[in-house]
């Protein structure tokens, strides 16, 4: 069973500034994956980028990264210069050896111009 | 990128009707599917995990009588709301994932409104 955990409701960031967005997991699966996902107010859910669990590298794809700090169980991203088009809610994601997916509540990404 | 697309978008139907929501890998064959659901400002709910050819798991707490889902190839699963109430009112949303790869991809979603 898998637990995510994001404490930040929401966010304020501004535009070009780098923010970072808190994850915590606790996971009782030896294997697991660590994902991020953006919600734009249209709904769709995007994906922005995955840490392994044996991946030894912080995962980074473009502008997002991902903080990975497996012994204080944190997967948090990093977004920087941020963009105004960034603005939407942030899913945390954790999955296992079954694949299935378990979110945390999220965080409402706001950047000011 | 893997695209999956739902049909449809959106639906409106009276209580105790029938909705069937389609989830449709484009571009790859999708060894699994999973469909969530979820309500204004909440997270997503995993429903149930589909695998082709074979029935449905679904999670705690979630109707399989009233939630029939079909996974009938590698490209196409359906979710069907039988009897639909208006607490059934939610976004709809599929995701698949293909052989070994980790990352799910998701749907555009399907808003369901229940009169």
């Amino acid at each position: 069973a898998q637990k995510i955990t994001q404490t930040q409701p929401g966010m304020f960031v501004q535009e070009k500034e780098a923010v970072t967005l808190d994850c915590t997991y606790d996971t009782s699966d030896q294997s697991y994956g660590l994902f991020w996902y953006k919600q734009p107010s249209s709904g769709e859910m995007i994906f922005l980028i995955y840490q392994g669990s044996y991946d030894e590298q912080n995962a980074t794809e473009g502008r997002y990264s991902l903080n990975f700090q497996k012994a204080r169980k944190s997967a948090n991203l990093v977004i920087s210069a941020s963009q105004l088009g960034d603005s939407a809610m942030y899913f945390c994601a954790g999955g296992g050896s079954n694949y299935k997916l378990t979110f945390g509540k999220g965080t409402l990404l706001t950047v000011n111009p | 990128g893997a695209v999956v697309s739902q049909h449809p978008s959106w639906v409106i139907c009276k209580s105790g009707t029938s909705v069937k929501i389609e989830c449709r890998s484009l571009d790859f064959q999708a060894t699994t599917m999973f469909w969530y659901r979820q309500f204004p400002k909440q997270s997503l709910m995993l429903m149930a995990t589909s695998n082709e050819g074979s029935k449905a798991t679904y999670e705690q707490g979630v109707e399989k009588d009233k939630f029939l889902i079909n996974h009938a190839s590698l490209t196409l699963s359906t979710l069907t709301v039988t009897s639909a109430h208006p607490e059934d009112s939610s976004f709809y949303i599929c995701s698949a994932r293909e052989g070994l790869h980790n990352e799910q991809f998701f749907g555009p979603g399907t808003r369901l409104t229940v009169l």
